[in-house]
C-alpha cells in the first residue's frame, strides 16, 4: 500500500542554519503531497503542498520539490529560525482515491537553537 | 483560512465513562471530515473516515462499538470514546475538507483533543 517515510529525528539546528527534511513515498497512480506542521500542544497545520510532478510548494520560506523520478519531496528551508521548532509531517493522498486519505510519515522533530 | 475548531481541547474523566469529543468546521462546509488518534512521539493514525449523513468507514483494527462516529451536518462531526479506559488515553485530532473538494485538495485541521482516562 501507500507509504511515506521521512528522515527520523530529532533534528537540532542553530539559527539561520540551512534545514532539509527527507522524505520519499510509495505509491500507485498520482498522489498529492504535503507537509504539516505540528507545534506543541496544537493540531497539524498544512505548511504546503505539490499536485503533480515538478511542483514546488513554498510557505514562509519552506519549500518542498515533488520529484516523481525519485518519489521524493524533501522539505528545505534556507535560515530557520527559533520560532520553527516544531513537528514536521510529510503526508501523501492519493489522487482518485475514494475518500483521499493522508497518509502520514512519522514525523520529524526540529529544535532551533538561538 | 478555513478553521476547525475542536473541543474539548483537553478531558479527563474516570475509567468507564464515555466522552464526547466535537470537530466544527466554522467557515466552510465539511462533506468530509477524518478523525485520527496520535501516540506520543509518534504519527498519526487514522481511525475512520465521515461523511455528512451516512455512516463512518473505520479503518482496520478500529472498534466501531467503541469510537463512535456521527456526522448529522456539514459543520460538525463528533466522535464519542465509550467506556474510556486508560489504554484510550491518546490525542485525538480530527481534520476536515470543504465541500466538493477533490483528494488533492488539503484537510484542514482542528488543534486536538488531549484525552487522559484515570
Amino acid at each position: 500500500g501507500d507509504s511515506v517515510t521521512q528522515m527520523e529525528g530529532p533534528v537540532t539546528l542553530s539559527e539561520e542554519a540551512f534545514l532539509t527534511i527527507n522524505c520519499t513515498y510509495t505509491a500507485t497512480g498520482y498522489p498529492s503531497l504535503f507537509w504539516y506542521v505540528q507545534y506543541p500542544g496544537e493540531g497539524l497545520q498544512l505548511l504546503l503542498k505539490a499536485t503533480k510532478a515538478d511542483d514546488k510548494g513554498s510557505n514562509k520560506g519552506f519549500e518542498a520539490t515533488y520529484r516523481k523520478e525519485t518519489t521524493s519531496f524533501h522539505l528545505e528551508k534556507g535560515s530557520v529560525q527559533v520560532s520553527d521548532s516544531a513537528v514536521y509531517f510529510c503526508a501523501l493522498s492519493s489522487y482518485g482515491g475514494s475518500q483521499g486519505n493522508l497518509i502520514f510519515g512519522k514525523g520529524t522533530k526540529l529544535s532551533v537553537k538561538p | 483560512g478555513a478553521v476547525v475548531s475542536q473541543h474539548p481541547s483537553w478531558v479527563i474523566c474516570k475509567s468507564g465513562t464515555s466522552v464526547k469529543i466535537e470537530c466544527r468546521s466554522l467557515d466552510f462546509q465539511a462533506t468530509t471530515m477524518f478523525w485520527y488518534r496520535q501516540f506520543p512521539k509518534q504519527s498519526l493514525m487514522l481511525m475512520a473516515t465521515s461523511n455528512e449523513g451516512s455512516k463512518a468507514t473505520y479503518e482496520q483494527g478500529v472498534e466501531k462499538d467503541k469510537f463512535l462516529i456521527n456526522h448529522a451536518s456539514l459543520t460538525l462531526s463528533t466522535l464519542t470514546v465509550t467506556s474510556a479506559h486508560p489504554e484510550d488515553s491518546s490525542f485525538y485530532i480530527c481534520s476536515a475538507r470543504s465541500r466538493g473538494g477533490l483528494s488533492n485538495q488539503p484537510q484542514h485541521f482542528g488543534d486536538g483533543t488531549r484525552l487522559s482516562i484515570l
